[in-house]
């Protein structure tokens, strides 16, 4: 089975400052797919930016960047020059590469720029 | 982009009444629609999974008969929340993803969610 662990409710950071929200996960799958969703008070899910396992290089899209550590199963989001816009719950995910789409969620990372 | 209408966003309703969601993917074709429930401040929790002209597959303790899923379709996915009650009361999301090639490679896009109260 897949787990994926978010060990941080909550976190706050200064607009404008660097912020870095941790995930670890854990499969005995080779391949799979990370993601990192966004979920304003709004409660759209809005997708932030995807990780392909096979792929070493982080991903990176604009002001937010990963750090996939695959042989640590961590797959930690690191947003620069926080806006308060940011201000969402985080989610992590995991998506096998095979037997359908599904996801596994982690528990959320509530996260606050404060102006 | 993908994108996914859920309607409606917002019921209330009566003890007893049964409530439809439906889950529309708008511009592409959903192999595979999920449908989740959230309670505030909390993740979401796969309610069940559903592929097109087969029976919908529930996670363990979901109700069958009181959760009713049918994907009728590529682009059409409802949900029916029978006989509700106020412990139904929550923000139920659906999501809807695409096999190319036959494989997994895409990820979930998600309706903008359904507050379901039920007094």
């Amino acid at each position: 089975a897949q787990t994926v662990t978010q060990s941080q409710p909550e976190m706050s950071v200064q607009e404008a400052e660097t912020v870095t929200l941790s995930c670890t996960y854990d499969t005995s799958e080779s391949n799979y797919y990370l993601f990192w969703y966004k979920q304003p008070p709004s409660r759209q899910m809005i997708l932030v930016i995807r990780q392909e396992a096979y792929k070493q290089q982080n991903a990176t899209e604009n002001r937010f960047s990963v750090n996939f550590q695959k042989a640590a199963k961590s797959f930690s989001l690191k947003i620069s020059d926080s806006q308060l816009g940011d201000t969402a719950m985080y989610f992590c995910a995991f998506m096998k590469s095979r037997g359908g789409n599904q996801f596994y969620f982690g528990t959320g990372t509530s996260l606050t720029v404060i102006p | 982009g993908a994108v996914v209408s859920q309607h409606p966003s917002r019921v209330i309703c009566k003890s007893g009444t049964s409530v439809k969601i439906e889950c529309r993917s708008l511009d592409f074709q959903a192999t595979t629609m999920f449908w989740y429930r959230q309670f505030p401040k909390k993740s979401l929790m796969l309610m069940a999974t559903s592929n097109e002209g087969s029976k919908a597959t529930y996670e363990q303790g979901v109700e069958k008969d009181k959760f009713l899923i049918n994907h009728a379709s590529l682009t059409l996915s409802t949900l029916t929340v029978t006989s509700a009650h106020p412990e139904d009361s929550s923000f139920y999301i659906c999501s809807a993803s695409q096999r190319i090639g036959g494989i997994s490679n895409q990820p979930q896009h998600f309706g903008d969610g359904t507050r379901l109260s039920i007094l």
